[in-house]
């Protein structure tokens, strides 16, 4: 079985100011590990995944992540935010197998710009 | 290429009663997974379906049904229904490279 915890439940930044949500997962097998956002009354939207490769994943909207195989972290960065991002962030992983994907989700992080 | 859809977008249901969800799985996609979503909280794996056979199965109670269709749409539906149901339901699709499921805008579900 796998978990993952969002360490913080909320993160308020400045417009323009970096952050970082952090992420860490616990699993016994190997995983994939994805980043989505959720706007107000919205369902999830994919931001980046890791499947294999690069530690260093870029995904939409400037957002970049880093797989510490380690540390088991995926934090989630962007180095520069606009009120647009206010919203809900969820990490989330997958067992890789052939058959069956379902996602693990930790509990949220809420993001909120401030002018 | 159509997105996942569902329907209803919103839904109030008295307890003990029965509610059908519908999804249509985005345009390729062979596998459909269901997720209840609890206010303020991450989304909860439900079951999944792959070529309409069930697939894996959450911690939920045999209430929760579901079916998927030759054309891969699926249906959710939750029997005996209780307050602790109320949540945003949210079905994803994914291809034969199911590392990568894609979210529908979820049904709100309020029982009263």
């Amino acid at each position: 079985a796998q978990s993952v915890t969002q360490l913080d439940s909320q993160v308020p930044v400045f417009e323009e100011a970096p952050v970082e949500l952090r992420c860490n997962y616990s699993s016994s097998v190997s995983v994939y590990l994805f980043w989505y956002v959720q706007y107000p009354n919205q369902g999830l939207q994919l931001l980046l995944k890791y499947l294999s490769g690069s530690t260093l994943v870029k995904g939409i909207n400037g957002f970049e992540a880093e797989f510490n195989k380690s540390q088991t972290s995926f934090h989630l960065r962007k180095p520069s935010v606009h009120i647009s991002d206010t919203a809900e962030y969820f990490c989330a992983v997958s067992e890789v197998k052939a058959a069956g994907n379902k996602l693990t989700f930790g509990g949220g992080t809420r993001v909120l710009v401030k002018p | 290429e159509t997105g996942v859809t569902q329907s209803p977008t919103h839904l109030i249901k008295t307890r003990g009663q029965q509610v059908t969800l519908r999804c249509s799985s985005q345009s390729g996609h062979n596998t459909v997974s269901w997720y209840q979503q609890a206010l303020g909280q991450g989304p909860q794996f439900i079951f999944q379906y792959y070529r309409e056979e069930e697939n894996g199965r959450g911690n939920f109670p045999p209430r929760f049904s579901g079916l998927q269709f030759p054309n891969y749409s699926s249906e959710l539906n939750v029997n005996a229904l209780e307050l602790d149901d109320s949540a945003l339901y949210l079905c994803a699709s994914s291809g034969e490279n199911r590392g990568e499921q894609y979210f529908g805008p979820g049904t709100r579900l309020t029982v009263t």
